[in-house]
Parts: C-alpha cells; structure tokens; sequence
C-alpha cells in the first residue's frame, strides 16, 4: 500500500464547477496535511494546510481532514481554467521533518 | 510572507562540469532545507535534508559525493552537483521550513539544469 494515495486523473470539471480532490494516507502517525498546488513547469506552490479534524476554508478553498479514515481532501469552488494544474497531497508524520507526497492530480477546468 | 528563492533558474553545462544551485529563505530563518529532483512527468523525488550547520541526511540511492550540499546559514543552503553528466539533467527544487507548528515547507522556484 503507497503511503500517500491521489487519483492521477485528470480530473475534468466545467468552469465554476466545484472540484473535488481526494488523498488518503496509510501512517496513522501523520500528523499535518498540506495540498500544493503545481503548474506544468513550475514548482509547487502552498494552497493550504490542515492539522485538525473537520473543515478549513480559505476563500475558494476547503480542505477536509478525517483522521479515522485517514482521508483528506480538497475542494475548490468556482473553478477558474488558471486552476488546472497538478495538485499535490502530502503528509508529515509525527517526529519527521520531511513530507511524503502524493503523486498528484492533475485537474482540468473548461472554460 | 515565506518566500524561497533559487538561483540560477536554468543552467546549461557541459558534461564533467560542477553546477552550484543556491537557495535563499528571503524572509524567514529556515531551521531546515530540502532539495528535490523531479524528472518530467513525474513525482518529486526528495533528495536530501540540511539543518543549518549539520551534515545533510540523504535519501537511499543519492550519491552524497555527487550532490554536495552546504547549510551555511539559517537562509542559505546549496546544492553542488559535481562531474555533472546527462542523467543529471532535471528541475532541481528546494523547499525551506519554519519549523513551527506544521513545520510547512514553502518552495522555490527551482533550477532547471541541462547537462550536454
């Protein structure tokens, strides 16, 4: 079992659609939960993180973190074409610095 | 806030030469670096972590040898990689953390570097 699981996609939605990006995790020891986000070319860029169980928002942004299911995820309302992009999930566990991703998912927005 | 820069953006080199790659936390004291590689189409690949003034701790399968990295500062962290051949070829990224609360790495803009 990989350690950090994302649906490779792409993920397809119309614009102003609500796109819905999944990630789950195997270490019941993770302990923080970041989404980044990465243009084709690019480096990856910090949408948000999330440490706690329940549901954080930051404008268009929600992630949802459910520790119990080992399941985080990442909603993005009102989808803009500028958001399609890779979208990185990563885990850091507990006494470790480093993050363990995802392989990502890549979403499309139509215009 | 938490900005990471990374110089120089691209470099080509010939094969044998050695490649320096700084990277800069310019507004926040990194307790710790990071240095990725990511090849097209594919994940990133950590390659090493540096803590200001300690030996960097690699990955299995990095030549330390190869890629040489100096935590010189608390803002300063630099990836050598020596006798550079075409393999070597990738978009080489370091990422810099705060080391408070979620420990969130914030990254830099990367350095494509082209080995012929």
């Amino acid at each position: 079992q990989k350690e950090v699981e994302q649906n490779s996609g792409p993920l397809s939605v119309p614009e102003g659609a609500i796109a819905s990006l999944n990630c789950t995790y195997s270490d019941r020891g993770s302990q923080s939960f970041f989404w980044y986000r990465q243009y084709s070319g690019k480096s990856p860029e910090l949408i948000m993180f999330i440490y706690s169980n329940g549901d954080k928002e930051d404008g268009r942004f929600t992630a949802q973190l459910n520790k119990a299911s080992q399941y985080v995820s990442l909603l993005i309302r009102d989808s803009q074409p500028s958001d399609s992009a890779t979208y990185l999930c990563a885990v850091k566990k507990s006494g470790y610095s480093t993050l363990t991703f995802g392989k990502g998912t890549m979403l499309l927005v139509s215009p | 806030g938490a900005v990471v820069s990374q110089h120089p953006s691209r470099v080509i080199c010939k094969s044998g030469t050695s490649v320096k790659i700084e990277c800069r936390s310019l507004d926040f004291q990194a307790t710790t670096m990071f240095w990725y590689r990511q090849f097209p189409k594919q994940s990133l690949m950590l390659m090493a972590t540096s803590n200001e003034g300690s030996k960097a701790t690699y990955e299995q399968g990095v030549e330390k040898d190869k890629f040489l990295i100096n935590h010189a500062s608390l803002t300063l962290s630099t990836l050598t990689v020596t006798s550079a051949h075409p393999e070597d070829s990738s978009f080489y990224i370091c990422s810099a953390s705060t080391g408070i609360v979620t420990d969130t790495q914030y990254f830099g803009p990367g350095t494509r570097l082209t080995v012929l």
